[in-house]
């Protein structure tokens, strides 16, 4: 268990309104990562964090937004929510060096 | 440009035989190769790897292949139960520390 909580599971939003999904992790690790899922595509980076206050875009970062400014906490922020934007969001932690993630249980968002 | 694709969709297969997805990508500059096996409602959950030094790498029922001349990754399962029905998705990694993943592969045990 990598101890990875993500909040809320599920919300369901209205188009331009802002979203913010949080990952939440107990075990001190540095790298940790957001991907979407959506059917036929797999799982698509869209953002990465190295460290605190240390981030990068992924595959997919257009429309959202990150923050880290503790090392247990990577908010992820959609400022104006677009159809597109629904999918099932999870966050990971990296452990060692071989690319291994844990993942957290996901977040399922739908916007209206 | 997709660098990782899983050409099927699913696959089907009676418990007991042997299952065998696969996946191929594009960059030979890939340190290591990952698969991770999702149900549904829940995350995924990393499944077995290996290293871009070797060919083979085998955990139980789970063997992974690698061909690097092919560019080509393999999960082979043996004996399938009913209990690997779930998604599988192959990932590939490199020295930036990002996971790159196929679309997956939906994977049926009939009983």
């Amino acid at each position: 268990d990598a101890g990875i909580t993500q909040s809320p599971r599920h919300k369901v939003t209205e188009t331009g309104t802002p979203v913010t999904l949080r990952c939440h992790q107990t075990e001190n690790h540095r790298y940790m990562y957001w991907y979407r899922q959506d059917p036929g595509h797999g799982l698509r980076l869209i953002h990465y964090s190295y460290g605190v206050k240390d981030t990068d875009k992924g595959e997919v970062s257009d429309g959202y937004s990150v923050s880290r400014s503790k090392t247990e906490d990577f908010l992820l922020t959609l400022e104006s929510a677009t159809s597109s934007q629904t999918s099932v969001y999870f966050c990971a932690i990296m452990e060692g060096n071989t690319g291994e993630l844990f993942f957290g249980e996901g977040s399922r968002l739908t916007v209206l | 440009d997709q660098q990782v694709k899983q050409n099927s969709p699913s696959l089907s297969v009676q418990e007991g035989r042997i299952s065998i997805l696969n996946c191929d990508y594009t960059n030979s500059m890939f340190d290591y190769f990952l698969w991770y096996k999702k149900y549904p409602a829940e995350g995924p959950t990393f499944l077995i790897s290996i290293s871009s030094i070797k060919d083979k790498n085998e955990d139980g029922r789970f063997t992974v292949f690698l061909n690097k001349s092919a560019k080509h990754l393999s999960l082979h399962i043996v004996p399938s139960q009913p209990g690997d029905s779930a998604v599988y998705f192959c990932a590939v990694s490199g020295s930036a520390r990002q996971l790159t993943f196929g679309s997956g592969t939906q994977l049926t045990v009939l009983p």
